[in-house]
């Protein structure tokens, strides 16, 4: 059973422009929902993260919203840039004593200038 | 500087033969993990750790073996590989407890095929 999932494999976006990442998940016990950013031979690195208790998280470029009625949360990166081109991983965690964090499937964004 | 260090970061072999890949974390964290990465199913916990001599079964387990003797330490070990075992592992870290908010601290991943 995918706890967590990304349901769009790929998104194109023109520089400049907004991205609008989506995860959608099934636990409402998870306390903390994270961006991960991967590029290609790299592992991937923390980009972002969210309490189960706020609604939004935003650092410079990146916000993340977090709609617990819907289960769905999303990361909005504006403006756009070529070197946002990367896979992105949506996670989430169920509590700080386990450690275990549960990702998605990944989305890959292209960004072109 | 604060890394995960895995070794090798390419490996190709043969089915039947034991292999083994390393993870070292320099940043005292009690939690280590292994995930595979494989296209359309994201990143899967194989095993995970949350101290010395302290190990658990992940989503995927089946196939590998881990230890963790030292803190620092978590090596993966593939008794007898097969094909399916093909893919890309990452060794993770972090802190536990009130100060854990899920931040994974990352290698850069071990390609391995499996022929």
């Amino acid at each position: 059973d995918q706890q967590v999932k990304q349901n769009s494999p790929s998104l194109s976006v023109q520089e400049g422009r907004i991205s609008i990442l989506n995860c959608d998940y099934t636990n409402s016990m998870f306390d903390y929902f994270l961006w991960y950013k991967k590029y290609p031979a790299e592992g991937p690195t923390f980009l972002i993260s969210i309490s189960s208790i706020k609604d939004k998280n935003e650092d410079g470029r990146f916000t993340v919203f977090l709609n617990k009625s819907a289960k769905h949360l999303s990361l909005h990166i504006v403006p756009s840039q070529p070197g946002d081109s990367a896979v992105y991983f949506c996670a989430a965690i169920g509590s700080s004593n386990t450690g275990k964090l549960i990702f998605g499937q990944g989305t890959t964004l292209q960004v072109k200038p | 500087e604060a890394q995960v260090t895995q070794n090798p970061r390419y490996l190709i072999t043969v089915t039947g033969k034991k292999l083994t890949v390393t993870c070292s974390q320099n940043m005292n964290h009690e939690y280590m993990s292994w995930y595979r990465q494989d296209p359309g199913l994201g990143l899967r916990q194989i095993y995970y750790s949350m101290n010395v001599e302290v190990t658990d079964k992940g989503d995927v387990p089946e196939g590998y073996k881990v230890s963790r003797k030292e803190k620092r330490n978590f090596p993966l070990i593939l008794e007898s590989p097969s094909p399916n075992q093909t893919s890309l592992y990452f060794c993770a870290s972090s802190l536990l407890g009130a100060q854990n908010t899920g931040e994974l601290f990352f290698g850069e991943g071990s390609r391995l095929t499996v022929l």
